[in-house]
């Protein structure tokens, strides 16, 4: 039972690059989220899905763009990287909003 | 809004002590949820507790226990006889009953994380 899968789990971008970072769960959950974690400001939600075809911004989605095509991925695409999206991100799943989320192991990405 | 606050960044004890971790929420929401998450070395994210607003009795896991108090609204974990293992950075996260599309509203939000240090 593989859980949360996250790749790459690092990744060196220059600015202006693109890049998709690929989330998937096999637990059949509707739910799946994208946070991201910066050194003393705790996770921050960038997007969220609530099942397959719905999507929806979080606290910073600025920069960040994503789709839900089936239940089981939920991809961040970062547009045009820059120095500020350098963070580690993680990728969660959970049958509903409310219940436990269980979280992928992380990217670590760092923009140059 | 919703609003996550945990005032300690950084806590250090020797293996032993025990040691309380806070957390304070806002809401105006009556029903929500609440979470503890671990965050060890290696850099998963572990699920620890969940409580919804209408249960406060403590609760008790092993070493760890739980203090969920509406009426100062604060939801406290507490390690008893920390070990070197409990060295994590720990996150208090809380989720409102109610969602909203275009907001945070319904999802997790964590506080900034207290870092446990427990040396031997």
């Amino acid at each position: 039972n593989a859980g949360v899968t996250q790749t790459p789990k690092f990744q060196v971008l220059k600015t202006g690059q693109s890049m998709t970072l690929q989330c998937a769960q096999d637990m059949n959950h509707e739910y799946m989220s994208w946070y991201r974690q910066d050194p003393g400001m705790g996770l921050r939600l960038i997007h969220y899905s609530v099942g397959a075809g719905i999507t929806d911004q979080g606290e910073v989605p600025n920069g960040y763009n994503v789709s839900r095509s089936t239940t089981e991925d939920f991809p961040l695409r970062l547009l045009s990287a820059a120095p500020s999206q350098t963070s580690v991100y993680f990728c969660a799943s959970s049958s509903t909003f409310n219940t436990e989320a269980f979280f992928g192991q992380g990217t670590r990405l760092t923009v140059v | 809004a919703q609003k996550v606050t945990q005032a300690q960044t950084e806590i250090s004890v020797v293996e032993k002590e025990d040691v309380t971790l806070d957390c304070v929420y806002e809401t105006r929401d009556t029903t929500y949820y609440l979470f503890w998450y671990k965050q060890p070395p290696s850099g998963e994210l572990v699920f620890l507790i969940r409580r919804n607003s209408f249960d406060e009795q403590n609760e008790i896991s092993g070493r760890y226990s739980w203090n969920f108090q509406k009426s100062t609204s604060s939801f406290n974990f507490t390690i008893t006889a920390s070990q070197v293992v409990d060295s994590a950075v720990y996150f208090c996260a809380l989720s409102e009953a109610e969602r909203n599309y275009g907001g945070s509203q319904g999802n997790l939000i964590f506080g900034k994380g207290t870092k446990l240090s427990v040396k031997p």
